[in-house]
């Protein structure tokens, strides 16, 4: 069975920093892309930034480039995002997301960024 | 950036009666490699999203039978032969042949 689980949300203030990471298990971390999809409360997901199986390619949407990092430990089944500069319209659920076509879905961590 | 366009944005249905969801791209979701990356997601009240459909008409494991989804180049449609009381949920149609990946509005089903 597939999991996918986050950790590190919380509340920051803006301006500020925090690091998502999600324990993968349950497939082959190796042979897929993995994705962070953000979804602000009440509003449409959004695809926020995916990374090839092995890491060497990454892309990100225009909003949040040149502050958040998405990275992965092939070694250890992990996926990271490195997010920076936080600011109030970044506030959402963040989720872990098997492949580059969102196969499956962790649970979310909420990062909430306000003063 | 593909729009994705969705109608209705909500829906009531009876239970055990069809329902029927459409979504048009602004650009062709045919990808270089020949695949139509056109997935549907269920968003039920409180929960993660979950795939259902991938690559137009494809349903994921465990998804029931009564999903159904068709379409091609840019017009697409997911059918829900009866709906059930568990199919209270968002549907959200999304692309993924072209990056940034994107999702449509969203068509909230409720029973009447």
């Amino acid at each position: 069975e597939v999991q996918l689980l986050e950790s590190g949300g919380g509340l920051v203030q803006p301006g500020g920093s925090m690091r998502l990471s999600c324990a993968a298990s349950g497939f082959t971390f190796t042979d897929l892309p993995m994705s962070w999809v953000r979804q602000a409360p009440g509003k449409v997901p959004e695809c926020v930034s995916t990374i090839s199986r092995s890491g060497d390619k990454t892309d990100y949407i225009d909003s949040v480039k040149g502050r958040f990092t998405i990275s992965r430990d092939n070694s250890k089944n992990t996926l990271s995002l490195q997010m920076n500069s936080l600011r109030a319209e970044d506030t959402a659920v963040y989720y872990c997301v098997k492949g580059g076509h969102l196969d499956n879905w962790g649970q979310g961590t909420l990062v909430t960024v306000s003063s | 950036d593909v729009v994705m366009t969705q109608s209705p944005l909500s829906l009531s249905v009876t239970l055990g009666q069809p329902a029927s969801i459409s979504c048009r791209s602004n650009q062709s979701l045919i990808h270089s490699y020949g695949g139509t990356y056109l997935n549907w997601i269920q968003q039920r009240p409180g929960q993660s999203p979950r795939r259902l459909i991938y690559q137009i008409f494809n349903r994921d494991s465990g998804v029931p039978d009564r999903f159904s989804g068709s379409g091609s180049g840019t017009d697409f449609t997911l059918k829900i032969s009866r709906v059930e009381a568990e199919d209270v949920a968002v549907y959200y149609c999304m692309q993924a042949t072209h990056w940034p990946l994107t999702f449509g509005q969203g068509t909230r089903v409720e029973i009447k």
